[in-house]
């Protein structure tokens, strides 16, 4: 069974500081997916890595994946409040996701001014 | 483009009521994934369809849960005999194919009473 592990589960910083999360999984995936969740609402597709080394960086985010490690990490830049959020990753089995993905229980972020 | 539609937003059912929950994909979309989120968790797998096709049920409770994506209209994701351990957001997501990404409608959130 794929586990999919992310920590911290809670993470509390300061506006302007550095951080970052950590996904581990325990199999083989084909893909690993971040999104982000706001209180009530939907999630929204943040990255997709594709291939080991694979590195995105939109804004103050950047995310890589290490798939020998099966690892990938979120890494947050000089965080600004509007970040504030839940962030899950989510693991694609290898073999064209059958059963969709699997995720972790989210890290929920609080960016203090 | 609409995105995912799900219906209803919120819905409250008294325990041994019926819930139905609604989930059109996105146009061109003809694979459908059903999650549960309870409070606090991430996303758990729950179905997976194909057009007038049940792919993989294999997170799907035994009793009382029920699933379909007929030829025509929404996916619906049935509840029969509704308990308070039923509460929770179910998130549908829609996918070109295999390999495609996946997009989350806005979820239902439902409470028994």
């Amino acid at each position: 069974e794929l586990k999919v592990e992310q920590n911290p589960l809670f993470l509390s910083m300061q506006e302007g500081k550095n951080y970052t999360i950590y996904c581990n999984y325990s199999t083989t995936s084909d893909r690993l997916y971040w999104y982000r969740q706001d209180p009530g609402k939907s999630l929204e597709s943040l990255f997709v890595l594709l291939s080991n080394g694979a590195v995105k960086q939109e804004g103050r985010l950047m995310a890589s994946l290490d798939t020998k490690a099966r690892l990938s990490t979120l890494h947050i830049t000089a965080a600004v409040h509007d970040l504030s959020a839940t962030y899950f990753c989510a693991v694609e089995v290898s073999g064209g996701g059958a059963d969709g993905l699997t995720f972790g229980k989210g890290t929920h972020l609080i960016i203090q001014p | 483009n609409a995105g995912v539609m799900q219906n209803p937003r919120h819905l409250v059912r008294r325990r041994g009521q019926e819930a139905r929950l609604r989930c059109s994909p996105m146009k061109g979309h003809s694979h459908v994934y059903w999650y549960r989120q309870l409070p606090e968790e991430g996303l758990k797998f729950m179905v997976y369809l194909q057009k007038e096709n049940i792919i993989d049920e294999s997170g799907m409770p035994k009793e009382r849960f029920s699933a379909e994506f007929p030829k025509e209209g929404p996916s619906i994701l049935r509840i029969q005999q509704v308990v308070r351990g039923d509460s929770a957001a179910y998130f549908c997501a829609s996918a070109q194919g295999i390999n495609f990404g996946y997009t989350f409608g806005s979820g239902t959130r439902l409470t028994v009473v």
